[in-house]
């Protein structure tokens, strides 16, 4: 079966760093996506990644090892509006997103 | 304005009732897609469709039903509404590319009482 593994909840503390795990595993791998959900939201694009390696935007960093079947969401410099929910997905063989539980994230002041 | 829109944005409705949610999109993207979301379960696919006349099950289409009515505009019908159909439903679209991203709806809330 196809699955996708994420921690529940995280809590961290404004400007600090934290980093949010993915692992997969999938029928097929043709990308992974982060998306950022904010409470009753709609979920918005973060990040893609096909190559292994970090790719690098803003305060947010997203890093692939396709060897492993993993996959981390970085979020430096933490604010307040960061606080939200992280739904990692990976395009499987078939190219349909399959979707983790997503990730909420508390960030305390 | 928005690219993708969904109405209703809140529903109530009671056990056995037809509701029709429905999405349109300017975005000009030949495939849309309907999700639920669920607390602790993410988002699943209910129905795809990659052009007016390619209409396509997703893992939980049971108890629902799609229209695609033009390009732009995605229909998803309960034709019995029950509880267990509560929950949040996002509609979303994608670009031409197979890895292009998806781009959501701000999401219909609705209630199966």
């Amino acid at each position: 079966g196809q699955n996708i593994d994420q921690p529940t909840e995280m809590t961290a503390t404004e400007g600090a760093i934290v980093q949010i795990n993915c692992t997969y595993q999938t029928s097929g791998f043709n990308g992974l996506f982060w998306y950022q959900q904010h409470a009753g939201e709609a979920p918005t694009f973060l990040s893609y990644n096909v190559l292994d390696g970090l790719e690098e935007k803003g305060r947010f960093s997203s890093f692939l090892s396709r060897s492993k079947g993993y996959s981390y969401l970085l979020l430096k410099e933490l604010q307040m509006k960061d606080s939200a929910s992280y739904l990692c997905a990976v395009l499987d063989s078939n190219y349909q997103l399959i979707w983790g539980a997503g990730t909420k994230l508390i960030i305390k002041p | 304005d928005a690219d993708v829109t969904q109405t209703p944005r809140n529903r109530i409705t009671k056990t056995g009732k037809r509701i029709m949610l429905e999405c349109s999109q300017t975005k000009g993207h030949d495939r849309m897609y309907w999700y639920r979301q669920d607390p602790g379960l993410g988002l699943r696919l209910i129905y795809y469709s990659f052009d007016v006349k390619d209409i396509n099950k997703g893992e939980i289409s049971d108890g629902y039903s799609v229209s695609r009515q033009a390009q732009a505009k995605f229909s998803l019908s309960l034709e019995s509404a029950i509880p267990n159909q509560t929950a949040l439903y996002f509609c979303a679209t994608r670009g031409g590319f197979e890895t292009d991203t998806q781009y959501f709806g701000p999401g219909t809330r609705l209630t199966v009482l």
